[in-house]
């Protein structure tokens, strides 16, 4: 079992639905961060969290410390949201990474 | 502001060929420095972190060496290139000690043909 999991692996959506990727991780964390990925590769930190929730612009994340547990959410998904949204547990100068979740906004 | 230069973006070598991938940091100091490696398909997967110079810590065992020989300055290297080689490498920094200011670099997308 991996250390990250995310779920789904794949997400499809019409422009203006509100997306929902889950996060679970067994290890102990100080950050749990969120990364979009995008289809040349660069990677962009979107949110770092230890507790509780954070919100910029359409994307909010939230994360539940006790249950080990994280959601990103994006609301009125436009096409340009298209990309790998990458879960990553942070701890001791340690990155460890859950394999992504692909998302496409449909026009 | 603090950036990230990674270079070159994208190489083809041959099998067997050395590789060297550097990756430099400005605009902060005493960085933890990254190295990770995206295979197709995959996840991220560590390959090296360091906490300073000449301290490597090695996450997966290879035939990859990583090195730093400044502070801001991190380099991938490889006597001999095999075809598993192949992937998408990046390089990140954070503030030491804390999973704040993580930042990756634009990526090598490497082709060992």
């Amino acid at each position: 079992k991996n250390e990250v999991e995310q779920s789904p692996q794949n997400l499809t959506a019409q422009e203006g639905e509100f997306i929902t990727i889950n996060c679970s991780y067994s290890v102990g964390i100080s950050a749990l961060h969120w990364l979009q990925q995008h289809p040349g590769g660069g990677i962009v930190s979107l949110f770092m969290l230890s507790s509780g929730k954070k919100k910029h612009g359409r994307l909010i994340a939230t994360i539940n410390i006790q249950e080990k547990h994280s959601s990103l959410h994006i609301t009125a998904s436009h096409p340009r949201d298209s990309a790998v949204y990458i879960c990553a547990a942070y701890n001791n100068n340690d990155m460890r990474f859950g394999a992504g979740t692909r998302l496409t906004v449909k026009p | 502001s603090q950036t990230i230069h990674q270079w070159p973006a994208t190489l083809v070598q041959p099998v067997g060929s050395p590789l060297s991938l550097e990756c430099t940091v400005e605009g902060t100091s005493n960085p933890n420095l990254y190295w990770y490696r995206q295979a197709a398909g995959r996840g991220l997967q560590l390959l090296f972190y360091s906490i300073g110079i000449d301290q490597i810590s090695s996450e997966v065992p290879q035939n990859l060496s990583a090195s730093r020989p400044q502070d801001r300055q991190f380099i991938l290297s490889s006597k001999k290139l095999l075809l598993s080689d192949s992937g998408f490498y990046l390089c990140a920094w954070s503030v030491r000690g804390r999973g704040w200011g993580y930042t990756f670099g634009s990526g090598t997308r490497l082709t060992v043909v």
